[in-house]
């Protein structure tokens, strides 16, 4: 059974660089069709794509965050990760890591259990 | 503001039937792009629903289904339970941002 765990510091100071990581278990991060999300979610709103890796390091990213995202991928570790940077308070969420298909419309059928960043001073 | 409207809420009593829109755009499903569903527990990871529309995964009951027509979808959901009390998201892909979209989410009520 494919498992997905997030790891990072709960908080964030403002203008700063949020980093997270993802642990991929039970299955190979370089497996084909395969691809990998981090999706967050504010408090009291609603999921928003953040972007995608690919095992070859390809990356796709939602353009209201492009300028600020930056993912990779390290096949040795079995991991990707995720740099937002210079965040504001509006930033503060729960980041989940995730696995979608690469066609389909990319549905996403493994999630991490989620974890809760703050930025505050 | 989402790119997917939802509806932000919906309740119905144990064993009726209750169904959650999805609107899109050309850009989305109306382009002909699927949808996909996922059901979220609060402080549990999402789990997918309905994917590509109307299949469902193994071990969700057939009580859920979805539809897809023109730059809308559905997910019907019959004989409520109160475990089906939840936040339910529909997702698609959008080629204008070239990525992944969500709805804003619903939440379901279990009266």
């Amino acid at each position: 059974q494919l498992q997905l765990q997030e790891s990072g510091p709960g908080l964030v100071k403002p203008s700063e660089t949020l980093s997270l990581t993802c642990t991929v278990s039970g299955g190979s991060i370089s497996s084909s069709n395969y691809y990998w999300a981090w999706i967050r979610q504010p408090p009291g709103k609603g999921l928003e794509w953040i972007g995608t890796v690919y095992y070859t390091g390809t990356t796709y990213y939602n353009p209201s965050l492009k300028s600020r995202v930056t993912m990779s991928v390290d096949t040795s570790k079995n991991q990707f990760s995720l740099n937002l940077s210079s965040v504001t308070a509006a930033d503060t969420a729960v980041y989940y890591c995730a696995r979608h298909r690469g066609s389909n419309s990319w549905p996403v059928d493994y999630w991490g259990l989620g974890t809760l960043v703050t930025v505050s001073p | 503001q989402s790119v997917l409207t939802q509806p932000p809420s919906v309740s119905g009593a144990p064993g009726q039937r209750v169904t959650i829109s999805c609107t899109g755009s050309t850009s989305n499903i109306g382009a002909g792009y699927d949808v996909h569903w996922y059901q979220h527990l609060p402080g549990t990871a999402p789990k997918l629903l309905i994917y590509t529309n109307i299949n469902r995964p193994s071990g969700v009951p057939d009580r859920f289904s979805g539809s897809k027509s023109g730059t809308s979808a559905s997910l019907a959901i019959t004989g409520l339970q109160a475990e089906d009390e939840a936040d339910y998201y529909c997702q698609s892909y959008d080629s204008g941002l070239s990525g992944a979209v969500f709805g804003g989410g619903t939440k379901l009520t279990v009266l």
